[in-house]
């Protein structure tokens, strides 16, 4: 069966500590990891990783992906009250145009 | 215990036709949460609903969409004469309440739409 697991499933820090957040998957024909921050309604695109080994980075945030071990980490460093937020990981896999399948999500809350 | 469910899983429809796509929350989930995502793009809030209230439409791309959540449980999304554009991943979403923080959404598996 078809999966995408997230841990943990949340997360209590204080402002400035680093956060990983993991997500392993089990699909057939994968073809990319997407990460997203969920705070309100609708869930704020992230991170796509299709390849193995390389960093992607956006300030504080950064993400890679492990192909061969099949997960990908979530990275967060110096948070603040603002990155508390449900963050969901989804893989896009399988043939002809794909399916895509989200993990339950890490809860994280970053106290002051 | 059961997730969210979606019906179909897959549908191929024609430019001009109407389709209609079901979504089975879970249990006791008063909101419930219509999304579309699009190769390669981010997910697209449609709609959403929260227990007996007028639902939040800010999210719908033109009046050929519409959805309905009857009894407060199962919602349907209503395209009108579908357009090649309109092929997706039509993603639904239910939560226990919309409190916040946000409560955690849980997914379905999606029913992915291709207009020929």
């Amino acid at each position: 069966e078809d999966k995408v697991v997230q841990s943990p499933l949340s997360l209590v820090v204080h402002e400035g500590d680093t956060v990983t957040l993991n997500c392993s998957y089990e699909v057939t024909n994968f073809r990319s990891l997407l990460w997203y921050k969920q705070e309100k309604k609708a869930p704020t695109f992230l991170f796509m990783l299709t390849s193995s080994g390389i960093e992607k980075k956006s300030g504080r945030l950064s993400s890679i992906l492990d192909k061969k071990e099949l997960f990908s980490i979530l990275n967060i460093t110096a948070t603040q009250t603002g990155d508390s937020a449900i963050y969901l990981c989804a893989v896009y896999y399988g043939g002809s145009q794909g399916n895509l399948i989200f993990g339950k999500g890490t809860k994280l809350s970053v106290k002051p | 215990g059961a997730g969210v469910s979606q019906s179909p899983s897959n549908k191929v429809t024609e430019k001009g036709k109407d389709v209609e796509l079901r979504c089975d929350p879970i249990s006791g989930h008063t909101a419930l949460y219509w999304y579309r995502q699009s190769l390669g793009q981010g997910l697209e809030f449609l709609i959403y609903f929260q227990g007996n209230s007028a639902p939040d439409k800010s999210g719908l791309p033109s009046d050929r969409f519409s959805a309905e959540r009857t009894g407060g449980s199962v919602s349907t999304l209503t395209i009108q004469r579908t357009q090649q554009e309109d092929s997706a991943v039509y993603l639904c979403a239910s939560s226990l309440s919309d409190s916040l923080p946000t409560d955690t959404q849980y997914f379905g598996p999606g029913t992915r739409l291709t207009v020929l």
